[in-house]
């Protein structure tokens, strides 16, 4: 029972043409996270949404947005790809508590899409 | 800020051996530490992690990680591997002063595990 989805697993789009990456979760999770992880490199943290607030990595390039209209589901915007911005996008989910070192709070992440720019 | 150093790239191990997969930390903070499993074209999926109490942390499977405070390091034991074990194991860190959440993760490189028979 996949608990954190993210739709398509493989992404094609063209060279400065604005894509969008969709996750969606089933866990109730208040905290969502994209990251990216090219190749044969660590996943890097884009940003994340603690409920409706958005924290963006201070070297996030502005070409990145994203928007969670609703708990459940967040959305990567890439708007203008270039080549150099193809990845696999990790999108994770989390409970934040206001105590720390609570379990359960652990990170839970999609299978990623994979974005070719062509 | 924190970092993750994961020495091995590659770690060839045959069938049944056992594996030892090496990370180091440096934080000027106390953090969590995770080893996460990725498989070919897949997310990464939780092996095991340390909040705190006993350094010797187990996982499912037989994997097992002991936090080392002294030497900042959290290495990936196995005794015996097998076949189903290949893949890409990233260790992670995360501040303990984030909130409560364990998602804002600073990954290692990762360490490709190929178990051969």
């Amino acid at each position: 029972d996949a608990m954190v989805i993210q739709n398509p697993r493989y992404q094609v789009t063209q060279f400065g043409k604005p894509v969008t990456l969709s996750c969606s979760q089933t866990l109730n999770h208040n905290v969502m996270y994209w990251y990216q992880q090219k190749s044969s490199q660590a996943p890097k943290l884009l940003f994340h949404y603690y409920d409706k607030d958005f924290n963006n990595e201070a070297d996030t390039p502005d070409n990145f947005q994203s928007r969670r209209p609703n708990t459940s589901f967040c959305f990567l915007d890439i708007r203008s790809p270039g080549l150099g911005d193809a990845a696999m996008y990790l999108c994770a989910t989390s409970r934040e508590t206001v105590t720390t070192g609570q379990d359960n709070t652990e990170a839970f992440f999609g299978q990623g899409t994979r974005l070719t720019v062509v | 800020a924190q970092s993750v150093t994961q020495l091995d790239s590659q770690v060839p191990v045959f069938e049944e051996a056992p594996v030892e997969l090496r990370c180091n930390y440096s934080s000027s903070v106390s953090v969590y530490l995770f080893w996460y499993v990725q498989y070919p074209n897949q997310g990464l999926q939780l092996l095991l992690k340390y909040l705190s109490g006993s350094t010797l942390v187990e996982s499912i499977n037989g994997f097992e990680a002991e936090f080392n405070k002294s030497q900042t390091s959290f290495h990936l034991r196995k005794p015996s591997v097998h076949i189903s074990d290949t893949a890409e194991y990233f260790c992670a860190v995360s501040d303990q002063n984030y909130g409560g959440s364990q998602g804002n993760l600073i990954f290692g490189k990762g360490t490709k595990l190929s178990v051969k028979p």
